[in-house]
């Protein structure tokens, strides 16, 4: 069976440090993997999506980036954290077409002191 | 373009008595429509999915929903209560949006309390 794996559960973190989020998906062969940010009271923000190995797609300008070095692993990092990067982010994964639905980790909460 | 809402951010029941979360959506394309649940500091999971087969969907642990299209709704119900099943649930609907095939759009959420 699929399972997927996101590390670590929470973090705190000085403003201008760096982050590195990683997320892992096992069981599955070439995953869609996805980044989101979840904010109180604001739903899911969609920050990146990839479709494959090294292709990454960028939904909103931001201070984070994503990359893809493997085909199960999808990374969310920072070179340098602001204070509206606090939130929980959540990965997820899914196969085939849009009609597919997501598989979610169970999430990071950031603090961004 | 496509849109979801959620009429209701937070909704407050009696155990044991039914539970209505309503959602509205708007899309140019056939949708598909998802409810999921979030227990506090977990990811989603996934209640249930409409993929134009039958409208009346049932899922996980009781709930179902029902695809109105001439009411533009997917609303999730379940007929009693329990005290597990306090969470915030989301409304999903899936579309071409702006040239992209992978793009989901969520509504805000909406917030379920079961009391005792």
């Amino acid at each position: 069976s699929q399972t997927i794996h996101q590390w670590p559960a929470t973090l705190v973190q000085p403003v201008g440090s760096p982050l590195s989020l990683e997320c892992t998906v096992e069981g599955t062969s070439n995953p869609n993997l996805y980044w989101y940010r979840q904010a109180a009271g604001r739903g899911l923000q969609l920050l990146f999506y990839s479709v494959g190995i090294g292709q990454i797609s960028s939904e909103v300008p931001q201070n984070l980036s994503a990359s893809r070095p493997q085909d199960r692993q999808f990374i969310l990092s920072s070179k340098k954290l602001l204070l509206s990067d606090s939130g929980f982010y959540l990965c997820a994964w899914s196969v085939g077409t849009l009609n597919s639905p997501l598989h979610f980790g169970n999430g990071t909460r950031l603090t961004v002191t | 373009a496509q849109s979801v809402t959620q009429l209701d951010s937070h909704v407050s029941v009696s155990e044991g008595t039914p539970v209505l979360l309503r959602c509205n959506y708007s899309s140019s394309y056939s949708p598909s429509l998802f409810w999921y649940v979030q227990h506090p500091n977990k990811g989603l999971q996934l209640l249930l999915k409409y993929t134009s087969a039958a409208t009346l969907v049932k899922g996980i642990n009781g709930f179902e929903a029902e695809f109105k299209k001439s009411e533009t709704s997917f609303h999730l119900t379940k007929p009693s209560a329990h005290m597990s099943d306090a969470a915030e649930y989301f409304c999903v609907v899936s579309g071409n949006s702006g040239g992209s095939n992978y793009k989901l759009t969520f509504g805000k959420g909406t917030l379920l309390t079961v009391n005792p």
